[in-house]
């Protein structure tokens, strides 16, 4: 099993549903991350969360929100989505040596 | 605050030539770096890292990047690339003590056989 596991892989969905990518971790870790690709952009920062209680905005958190609900799950949830939230999004773990991706999920919004 | 500029978008190199992968980075504080690797329709992997120590780092697959503090840079190298390096490389910062990881806009490497 992969150390960070992000479901579903790959959604359509439409404008103005809400939606939810999770996030489930067997590294122990107890900082995670949500980041979103665009071409030509690389990665930015949605949230983060030290742990179940602390929870970050990171550069682009406006039309998102997310839940820690135990150490290992980290999920974020789209509540109206918007064409321009169409993107690959991916989340992390990080420990002292460094973050490890999940294989990201790729959401459309039509 | 922190950035990382990849000048590069892409850069397209025969098989078996050498390459470089260009990444300067700005932060007002000691930074960790890294490089970070994509592949046709995959996740993100880690090439190699900066942390502390010896400023040359290695890694298993043949790239090495340099950490050099005065012109604030961590280019990517490798000596004689093959098909399978076709990716997306992405070069990042976090500074010490900082939790965010930046990313610079990434460099799409093309091996022309």
């Amino acid at each position: 099993d992969a150390d960070v596991t992000q479901t579903p892989r790959n959604r359509i969905t439409k404008t103005g549903k809400r939606i939810m990518l999770e996030c489930s971790q067997t590294k122990g870790h107890d900082r995670m991350y949500w980041y979103r690709q665009d071409p030509g952009l690389g990665l930015r920062l949605i949230y983060y969360s030290f742990d179940v209680k602390d929870i970050n905005k990171g550069e682009i958190s406006d039309g998102y929100s997310v839940s820690r609900q135990a150490q290992a799950k980290f999920s974020l949830s789209l509540e109206s989505a918007i064409p321009n939230q169409t993107a690959l999004y991916f989340c992390a773990t990080r420990d002292v040596l460094g973050y490890t991706f999940g294989s990201g999920t790729r959401l459309t919004v039509v | 605050a922190q950035s990382v500029t990849q000048l590069d978008s892409q850069v397209p190199v025969f098989e078996e030539a050498p390459v470089e992968l260009r990444c300067n980075y700005s932060s007002s504080v000691s930074v960790y770096l890294f490089w970070y690797v994509q592949y046709p329709n995959q996740g993100l992997q880690l090439l190699l890292k900066y942390l502390s120590g010896s400023t040359l780092v290695e890694s298993i697959n043949g790239f090495e990047a340099e950490f050099n503090k005065s012109q604030t840079s961590f280019h990517l190298r490798k000596p004689s690339v093959h098909i399978s390096d076709t990716a997306e490389y992405f070069c990042a910062v976090s500074g010490v003590g900082n939790e965010k990881l930046t990313f610079g806009t990434g460099t799409r490497l093309t091996i022309i056989p």
